[in-house]
């Protein structure tokens, strides 16, 4: 089992959608959960952190976190054609102390 | 403030080839990783230093791969000799202390292996 996984899509929405990106971790100790993005041939970038069970709102960004089911989610609302990049989640905390696991990355492509 | 600092951008070699990148981290950050991603897949850590000191380099291919952090600032990774499924984009970050609020990625050096 991997210890962070994602759908890999890709995921297609129109503009002005939500858009929903799924993360499962293996490691219940994991403590910290993060989500980034990353333009074609670009280097991820830190769109959003949460630490704690329930929802973190950013602009039109939502964390979700469910440490029961050790679940990651991020809503992306009123999803417009710049949102379209690969969506990477990462856990730290756990056997990842200090450091970031990412999971293999969702694809997102919103659609005029 | 000034982000992490990566060279080259491109670098393209032969196999059996060797080829060292490098890295300055953010001005005061601790920890510096090196990730590596192949297209397609998540980054992957290879090694983690704490000021000059390794953390993990668990996932570090050791027989091929070596890096160091001299003076807890600047660091380099190097490939000797380069495989084929080396081609991949490396990845620096860095840190404050560890790694609890995310970090900075540099730009990458993207490497081809032919």
């Amino acid at each position: 089992q991997k210890e962070v996984e994602q759908n890999s899509g890709p995921l297609s929405v129109p503009e002005g959608a939500i858009a929903s990106l799924n993360c499962t971790y293996s490691d219940r100790g994991s403590q910290s959960f993060f989500w980034y993005r990353q333009y074609s041939g670009k280097s991820p970038e830190l769109i959003m952190f949460i630490y704690s069970n329930g929802d973190k709102e950013d602009g039109r960004f939502t964390a979700q976190l469910n440490k029961a089911s050790q679940y990651v989610s991020l809503l992306i609302r009123d999803s417009q054609p710049s949102d379209s990049a690969t969506y990477l989640c990462a856990v730290a905390g756990g056997t990842s102390y200090g450091k970031l696991t990412f999971g293999q990355g969702t694809i997102l492509t919103v659609h005029p | 403030e000034a982000g992490v600092a990566q060279s080259p951008r491109y670098k393209i070699i032969e196999k059996r080839q060797s080829v060292a990148f490098w890295c300055n981290p953010i001005s005061g950050h601790a920890t510096l990783y090196w990730y590596q991603q192949i297209l397609g897949q998540g980054p992957k850590l290879l090694i983690q230093f704490q000021n000059n000191g390794v953390v993990d380099d668990s996932q570090l291919p050791k027989d091929r791969f070596s890096a160091e952090r001299l003076k807890g600032v600047d660091s380099t990774l190097k490939i000797q000799p380069a495989k084929l499924e080396d081609s991949a984009v490396y990845l620096c970050a860095s840190s404050p202390t560890l790694a609890w609020n995310g970090y900075t990625f540099g730009s990458g050096t993207r490497l081809t292996v032919v």
